[in-house]
């Protein structure tokens, strides 16, 4: 089966470590996404990517960090510089960063304490 | 910088009736999207709306876009309990890179 994939479904960690979020897709798509999702609130991008090894800041980079070394994965680290970490993360893909129909992953809930 | 506001935040209706749920963004962009989210879950692409005066319909919802008003909206129709989710409306950058900009969501809750 085609799709995205996340991994863990939880994650827990002490303040102060920086995690690293995994994000693999076999969909042959070439843009991912990173969004965070806070509770009650909508999605906003961290990180995009349009092609393998290019990658592009979003709205709340400050604190992420990514790579995209092969086109199937888009891991995002959480590092101890981001302030407020603990949300639900999520991962999507498109066929190309111009096409409309964005795929989500199951995502990530991210507790730090 | 783009901006979507979605009201109501919340919506409890009863089953049977009909609600709509607006979607007002702040571009001239012809791309808006709605997507559902259930509980702890991730999100479903529901519609795509490419061109002013576009309407799509699957099962009881019903989306339409005007992008003269810059307003898109979801039409409910003889709700049930299945359609309880958060329903989310987001704008597409018309630019190279197609970022998407997603509203707060919508918590709709039908009650039997």
């Amino acid at each position: 089966d085609g799709g995205i994939t996340q991994s863990p479904k939880y994650l827990f960690r002490k303040e102060g470590q920086n995690v690293t979020l995994s994000c693999e897709q076999n969909l042959n798509h070439d843009a991912m996404y990173w969004y965070r999702q806070d509770p009650g609130q909508g999605l906003r991008l961290i990180y995009y990517s349009q092609i393998v090894n290019d990658f592009q800041k979003g709205d709340i980079a400050e604190g992420y960090s990514v790579s995209r070394e092969k086109k199937e994965s888009f891991p995002l680290t959480v590092t101890s510089a981001q302030k407020n970490p603990t949300a639900f993360y999520l991962c999507a893909s498109k066929d190309t960063p111009w096409t409309h129909e964005q795929y989500f992953g199951p995502g990530t809930r991210l507790t730090v304490t | 910088e783009l901006k979507v506001e979605q009201n109501p935040l919340f919506l409890s209706m009863q089953e049977g009736k009909n609600y709509t749920i607006y979607c007002n963004y702040s571009t001239t962009s012809d791309r808006l999207y709605w997507y559902r989210q259930d509980p702890g879950k991730s999100l479903e692409s529901l519609f795509v709306l490419l061109s002013n005066g576009a309407v799509k319909q699957e099962g009881r919802l019903m989306a339409s876009l005007d992008t003269k008003a810059r307003l898109s909206t979801l039409h409910i129709t003889a709700a049930v309990h299945d359609l309880s989710a958060t329903y989310f409306c987001a704008e597409g950058d018309s630019g190279g890179y197609q970022k998407v900009t997603f509203g707060t969501g919508t918590k709709l809750q039908v009650i039997p």
